[in-house]
């Protein structure tokens, strides 16, 4: 079956380090979103990709990036993490074929605690 | 700027009840919504999709309703179990912006 994937799902790290979050997706979707998720603030869109090479911000990008080299893969990396970047992170994709095209299909979530 | 709200923040019920929960949204302008169920330390699960040529659509139990014009969208929940116990979210599209949710608590 298709699924999309998310590692690790719980990550310690120390501010100023760098860590990456991966999402791999077998649904062959074109679009792909990374959101964090906070009390009292929801989900929130960081970045997303509408296919290969393809970036886009979203309402809370400082201090992330991603890239897209591949259509099953959207990493997310925080470059220097800060306390405030503890959360859930959140990976999803859409972009099947026919109906299902704008359906939303979302990763089990990695939590970050960042010291 | 949209906005996605859900109104109410908890809402607690009797099993076998019937119930609907809010969403609403301020820019009308909008490509589909999509109703997802969350439970406790997981992720989200899509529930219903509605375009937003469509006024509603059925998976079962659930209903879900939309009209663009006031911006509003209506989760109905027929006969609640336990087992509906979850926070539900709406989100809207072009951009997706999700609404904060609706814990519900259905009590055995």
């Amino acid at each position: 079956d298709a699924e999309i994937t998310q590692s690790p799902r719980h990550k310690i790290t120390e501010t100023g380090r760098q860590v990456t979050l991966a999402c791999h997706q077998t649904w062959n979707h074109n679009n792909m979103f990374w959101y964090r998720q906070d009390l009292g603030h929801g989900l929130r869109l960081i970045h997303y990709s509408y296919g290969v090479h393809d970036t886009n911000k979203g309402e809370v990008s400082d201090g992330y990036s991603v890239s897209r080299s591949n259509t099953e893969d959207l990493p997310l990396t925080l470059e220097s993490a800060a306390s405030s970047q503890t959360s859930v992170y959140f990976c999803a994709s859409s972009g099947g074929p026919g109906s299902g095209a704008n359906v939303l299909t979302f990763g089990a979530g990695s939590r970050l605690t960042v010291l | 700027k949209q906005e996605v709200t859900q109104i109410p923040a908890a809402l607690s019920v009797p099993e076998g009840e019937n119930l609907v929960l809010n969403c609403s949204f301020t820019d009308s302008a909008i490509y589909n919504l999509q109703w997802f169920r969350q439970d406790p330390g997981k992720g989200l699960t899509s529930l219903l999709l509605i375009q937003s040529s469509q006024r509603e659509q059925t998976s079962g139990r659930l209903n879900a309703s939309l009209d663009k014009s006031s911006g509003r969208s209506t989760l109905y929940i027929a006969a609640s179990q336990p087992g509906d116990s979850a926070t539900y979210l709406c989100a809207v599209t072009g951009k997706i912006i999700f609404g904060k949710g609706t814990r519900l608590h259905i009590l055995p």
